[in-house]
């Protein structure tokens, strides 16, 4: 049975374009993750949500737009898609917050490429 | 200078080889040191954690951290073909991870 989800598992748009990635996760954790993953396999937190709040904000373009639904769902919307966006996103969950954080699981990633 | 840095190889050992893989850190806050093991095309996944310095053995797997140098290891005994991966160090003061850049690990047979 999935701990975390991911819905697309690749996405390839246009740059202009509007996309959303969706998470779910099903292990009762209370906090979320959106990390970026790029092509030399550096992975950096975007935003995290600890029961539908957002307590992380890294320096992320506003068109990058988390939102958490509940707090089993965080999805993530990008406007205005532009080439170095393209990246590997993952959604990650934990069942402590903060610098406990320790043990996160991960989704299988969604791959996105703009064109 | 990134807060953690890893190489990030790739490292190519035979089958059987003892493995050493190093992170070092400049953020003094840092109390939890982690490995993340991530296969090809999956997310990673968490392989061992240590609080503060000393060791941590899990069968194969030996973490070690060294706050005073700013240095943890990975070691990895008999390494096996399944190993093939990559490690990424991270570690967290008191809000959120930082991942080194991970190092691509190759056992061939």
């Amino acid at each position: 049975d999935t701990a975390v989800s991911q819905t697309p598992k690749y996405l390839v748009t246009q740059m202009g374009n509007d996309k959303s990635i969706k998470c779910e996760q099903n292990l009762g954790h209370d906090t979320m993750y959106w990390y970026k993953q790029d092509s030399k396999k550096f992975l950096k937190i975007m935003f995290s949500y600890n029961n539908k709040e957002l307590i992380i904000n890294e320096t992320v373009p506003n068109r990058f737009s988390p939102k958490s639904p509940d707090k089993a769902h965080l999805n993530l919307h990008i406007n205005s898609l532009e080439l170095g966006d393209s990246a590997v996103y993952f959604c990650a969950s934990s069942g402590l917050a903060g610098g406990r954080s320790y043990e996160q699981y991960f989704g299988p990633g969604t791959r996105l490429t703009v064109t | 200078q990134k807060e953690v840095e890893q190489d990030p190889g790739p490292l190519s050992v035979p089958e059987g080889a003892i493995v050493s893989l190093n992170c070092t850190y400049s953020n003094s806050a840092f109390q939890y040191f982690m490995w993340y093991r991530q296969y090809s095309r999956k997310g990673p996944e968490l392989l061992m954690y240590t609080y503060s310095s000393g060791n941590k053995e899990d069968g194969r797997f030996t973490a070690q951290v060294d706050k005073s140098s700013k240095y943890i290891s990975l070691f990895i005994r008999d390494s096996q073909p399944s190993d093939s991966a990559t490690y990424l160090c991270a570690m967290s003061g008191t809000d959120k991870l930082i991942f080194g850049t991970g190092t691509r690990l190759q056992v061939f047979p």
